[in-house]
Parts: C-alpha cells; sequence; structure tokens
C-alpha cells in the first residue's frame, strides 16, 4: 500500500508571493490533517479536512488555508508568505478518528 | 491550554544501553496517547494507547500509559545507531474530532 505523498519535497519563494503544496492520502483514508514543523514550535496542527470538509482547524491567521478533493487528495494554499513561513509542513492521513496519523516526507518551504 | 511536555529533550548514549523517554500531557478529553520516530522527514508511528497499565511492545520498544498521574515512558532496550532520531509523543483530544497535539520532542542520539 503506497504511503502518504507530497509534492513537491522543497520549495523556496519570496515574501508576498503564495504557494500550493499538494498531499495524496492511504488510499482508503478519508481524513487528511496538515502540520507545520519548525526548530522552535514543534509540530503545530493547521488543519483537517473529511469528506471535503474542514473538520478541525488550529490557530494559524487566514493566509492559510487548504481543500480537500472528492477523491480525498488535498491541497494547503499558503498566500503573503512571510519569513516566519519557513517551515516543513507534513501532511498526514488516516482511516478514522481513532486511528493513527500516518505522515508523508513533507514540503520543505523556504521563504526569502 | 492544552500541552504535552516531553522530556528530556535530549539524550546521548551508547549503543547496548537503555534508555526512558517521558511523556506527561494535559488535555481536557483525552482519548489516546501516540508514540513517533522522525528520524528524516515523515514521523513514523510507533504505538497508540488508551488504557493504563497495557505495555505495548515492538521488538526493542516498548510504552505504557499512565491515565492518573497522565504521563506516558518509551522504553528502548539494547539500544542500536539506528535508533538515533527525534521521538515525538503526541496526545489525541477527543474533544477536537481528535486533533492531534504534539510534544517538541526528545532527540536521541545512539553513538556507536
Amino acid at each position: 500500500k503506497a504511503g502518504v505523498t507530497q509534492t513537491p519535497r522543497y520549495l523556496i519563494k519570496t515574501r508576498g508571493q503564495q504557494v500550493t503544496l499538494s498531499c495524496s492520502p492511504i488510499s482508503g483514508h478519508r481524513s487528511v490533517s496538515w502540520y507545520q514543523q519548525t526548530p522552535g514550535q514543534g509540530l503545530q496542527f493547521l488543519f483537517e479536512y473529511f469528506s471535503e470538509t474542514q473538520r478541525n482547524k488550529g490557530n494559524f491567521p487566514g493566509r492559510f488555508s487548504g481543500r480537500q478533493f472528492s477523491n480525498s487528495r488535498s491541497e494547503m494554499n499558503v498566500s503573503t508568505l512571510e519569513l516566519g513561513d519557513s517551515a516543513l509542513y507534513l501532511c498526514a492521513s488516516r482511516f478514522e478518528v481513532n486511528s493513527p496519523l500516518h505522515f508523508g516526507n513533507g514540503t520543505r518551504l523556504t521563504v526569502t | 491550554e492544552d500541552k504535552v511536555v516531553q522530556s528530556p529533550l535530549s539524550l546521548v548514549v551508547h549503543e547496548g544501553d537503555t534508555v526512558t523517554l517521558n511523556c506527561s500531557y494535559e488535555v481536557t478529553n483525552f482519548r489516546s496517547l501516540l508514540w513517533y520516530k522522525q528520524e528524516k522527514k515523515a514521523p513514523t508511528f510507533l504505538f497508540m494507547l488508551t488504557s493504563s497499565g497495557i505495555e505495548k511492545k515492538s521488538g526493542r520498544l516498548s510504552s505504557i500509559l499512565d491515565k492518573k498521574e497522565l504521563f506516558s515512558i518509551l522504553n528502548i532496550t539494547a539500544t542500536q545507531t539506528g535508533d538515533s532520531a527525534i521521538y515525538l509523543c503526541a496526545v489525541s483530544d477527543g474533544g477536537s474530532q481528535g486533533n492531534l497535539i504534539f510534544g517538541k520532542g526528545t532527540k536521541l542520539s545512539v553513538k556507536p
């Protein structure tokens, strides 16, 4: 069974630009979550989608948004990039709310 | 505020040593506690614990949960250099659709 796939692996953007990250969950998983990982803050929850609906949202500004498609694939968008948005963005999927999350390899975003 | 605290933050041991990693938590609606290992990019799932006092074991790794004292430990016996990684503890909050709250992690370095 293929794991969680994230693209691209690396991104370099400049301040003010916007970026879209993509995630394909494990087959059969309808829940997709996004996390931001930085050395100082660790893993912080961004949002979770289930059956194309945002089910839960973390404490991030509105510049961070996402969506989920009917095939469970998800995208995350960050607009008006700031230097502090530089981080590893991890996507994770799970079968149901009581199942463990399975993570992708992440997208390393660098904002200059 | 819900939080998960891991200790120590970093640890250096030699091959063959036994290590114990700690995770304490304060969560309003506890559902489960999970351990992950992060080597390069994707955190990989190790254990999910929901009941107190029941040890989960996988090879040289084992973990147990104490819901009365609100903590869990992860033990690694006969450590190997391949155990070098960041170990993450996360608690699933049942009140928010199972959102995972992560600790900052323990960085384990195993020297040959």
